[in-house]
C-alpha cells in the first residue's frame, strides 16, 4: 500500500513565525503535491514536482516555498506564517508521465496561525 | 483555480438509499477521478473515468462521463453510515488536476 505521511496532524504557530511542513511518500511516485484546503473552495494547489530538485508553482504560490532534495520527501516552507495561512493542508503524490494517475494523500496537518 | 463544481454542496439520505452527485466542468479533459474524504483526513481516490469512457462501475459507484455536456456523476447504491463523507471530482489534462469543492453526504442509520 502506498504511504504519504505528514510530519503533523496539527500545529499552532505565531505571526511571523517561519514554519515547515514535511511529507513523505514511500512509492517511488515522481510526482509530489502540496494543497490547500479551506471550507467552500476545495482544494487549491500550491507548489508541485515532478522531479528531485524541480518545483512548479500551483495557483496560490504567494507566501510559500517548497523543496524536493529526495525523491520521496516534498517540504512546503511558510516563509513568515500569517493569519490567513490558517488552513488544512494536504500533501499528495502520484506517478509521473502523461496518462493520468490518481493522486495518493496524506492525512493532512492542519496549521492554525496565531 | 477550480474546475469541477459538484452538485448538490450536501446531501442527507437514509441508510439503503441511492446517493447521486453531479460535477460540472468547464475545458476539456483527459480523465475525471473522484474521491472521498472523511472528516478531517486526507482524500482517498475512488474511481478514474478516461475520457473516452461513458461508463465505470466499482462495487456500490458507479460514475458516468458525458464530455460533449462536460459533466459527471457518481452514484453510491445501498448506502451505509459508513459512506457519510465530502466527495470530490478532479479534472485531469494532462496531469494538470484540479478539485471542486465537493459534496458533503450524510447517510442516516
Amino acid at each position: 500500500d502506498v504511504k504519504v505521511t505528514q510530519s503533523s496532524r496539527y500545529l499552532v504557530k505565531r505571526t511571523g513565525e517561519k514554519v515547515f511542513l514535511e511529507c513523505v511518500q514511500d512509492m517511488d511516485h515522481e510526482n509530489m503535491f502540496w494543497y490547500r484546503q479551506d471550507p467552500g473552495l476545495g482544494l487549491r494547489l500550491i507548489y508541485f514536482s515532478y522531479d528531485v530538485k524541480m518545483k512548479e508553482k500551483g495557483d496560490i504560490p504567494e507566501g510559500y516555498s517548497v523543496s524536493r532534495e529526495k525523491k520521496e520527501r516534498f517540504s512546503l516552507i511558510l516563509e513568515s506564517a500569517s493569519t490567513n495561512q490558517t488552513s488544512m493542508y494536504l500533501c499528495a503524490s502520484s506517478w509521473g508521465g502523461t496518462g493520468g494517475y490518481e493522486q495518493y494523500f496524506g492525512p493532512g496537518t492542519r496549521l492554525t496561525v496565531t | 483555480s477550480q474546475q469541477g463544481e459538484e452538485d448538490p454542496q450536501a446531501l442527507s439520505i437514509q441508510e439503503g438509499e441511492n446517493a447521486t452527485m453531479n460535477c460540472s466542468y468547464k475545458t476539456s479533459i483527459n480523465n475525471l477521478q473522484w474521491y472521498r474524504q472523511n472528516s478531517g483526513r486526507g482524500l482517498v481516490h475512488l474511481i478514474l473515468i478516461r475520457s473516452n469512457e461513458r461508463e465505470k462501475h466499482s462495487g456500490r459507484l458507479r460514475v458516468t462521463l458525458d464530455t460533449s455536456k462536460k459533466s459527471s456523476s457518481l452514484l453510491i447504491t445501498a448506502s451505509r453510515a459508513a459512506d457519510t463523507a465530502s466527495y470530490f471530482c478532479a479534472t485531469d489534462d494532462n496531469n494538470d488536476m484540479r478539485f471542486g469543492a465537493g459534496t458533503r453526504l450524510t447517510v442516516k442509520p
